[in-house]
C-alpha cells in the first residue's frame, strides 16, 4: 500500500462543476503539496501546506493533520484545468522528505 | 516558465548509445533533483545534490550517472540502457535549509526518453 493514496485515479466532469480531489497519507509530514502537471510533461507546484486552508484563484486546498488527509478543490472548473494533480507529503527521512501519490487524471469536458 | 530548464525535450536511443539529458535551473536554489516518471507510477527520486553533497537512492542501476559541476547545473548521464527505462525524466530545483527539503519544488518541462 503506497504511503500517499489519492482519490479517485480519473475524473471526468463538466465545464462549471466543483471538483474535489482527495489525499490520505499514513506516516508522519511536516507539510503536504499539491502539483499540477500538464500534458506536455511540465509539473507546477499549486499549493504548500502545513494546517488549515489556502486558496488561490479558484484553487483551494485543505488539509487536516488530525485525519491525516488534505484535500483539493477547483471552483467553476474549465477545460484548461484538465491535468493531472500530484499529492505530494514531506517525511521526516528520506533523501529529499517527499513521498508522491500516483496522481488524479482530471479531465474537463466543454 | 519556471525557472528550471530541461534539454533535450525528447530523446531516442539505442541501448547500446551513451547520451546525456542536461538541467539548469536560474534560481538560486541550493538543491537539485533527478527524479523518474514510469507510467501508472508515482514520482520516483533518482538523485539530489543538496548543499553540494551528493544523496543517492541505491536502487538507481549504474547506467545511470549524476553530474553536478556546480549549484546552478544537474546532468544525468545514460549508457546501455534498457526499453523499460524509457520514462519521462524530470528535474527539480529547491532552497534547501540544513540539508532538508522543506521548500517548494520546481520542475523543468522534463526529459522524454525513449531506449530502443
Amino acid at each position: 500500500k503506497n504511503e500517499v493514496e489519492q482519490s479517485p485515479q480519473n475524473l471526468t466532469a463538466q465545464e462549471g462543476e466543483f471538483i474535489t480531489i482527495n489525499c490520505s497519507y499514513s506516516v508522519g509530514i511536516s507539510a503536504l503539496h499539491w502539483l499540477q502537471q500538464h500534458p506536455g510533461g511540465g509539473i507546477v507546484s499549486l499549493f504548500m501546506l502545513s494546517s488549515g486552508k489556502k486558496k488561490h484563484g479558484r484553487l483551494i486546498a485543505t488539509i487536516n493533520i488530525q485525519e491525516k488527509h488534505s484535500s483539493l478543490h477547483i471552483t467553476a472548473s474549465h477545460p484548461r484545468d484538465s491535468a493531472v494533480y500530484i499529492c505530494a507529503v514531506h517525511r521526516p527521512g528520506g533523501a529529499d522528505g517527499l513521498t508522491f501519490g500516483k496522481g488524479t487524471h482530471l479531465i474537463i469536458q466543454p | 516558465e519556471t525557472g528550471v530548464t530541461q534539454t533535450p525535450r525528447h530523446l531516442v536511443m539505442g541501448m547500446t548509445n551513451k547520451k546525456s539529458l542536461k538541467c539548469e535551473q536560474h534560481l538560486g536554489h541550493n538543491a537539485m533533483y533527478w527524479y523518474k516518471q514510469s507510467a501508472k507510477k508515482p514520482l520516483e527520486l533518482m538523485f539530489v545534490y543538496s548543499l553540494e553533497e551528493r544523496v543517492e537512492n541505491n536502487s538507481v542501476p549504474s547506467r545511470f550517472s549524476p553530474e553536478c559541476p556546480n549549484s546552478s547545473h544537474l546532468f544525468l548521464h545514460l549508457h546501455t540502457l534498457q526499453p523499460e527505462d524509457s520514462a519521462l525524466y524530470l528535474c527539480a530545483s529547491s532552497q534547501v535549509g540544513r540539508g532538508r527539503n522543506t521548500g517548494e519544488l520546481f520542475f523543468g518541462e522534463g526529459s522524454r526518453l525513449t531506449v530502443l
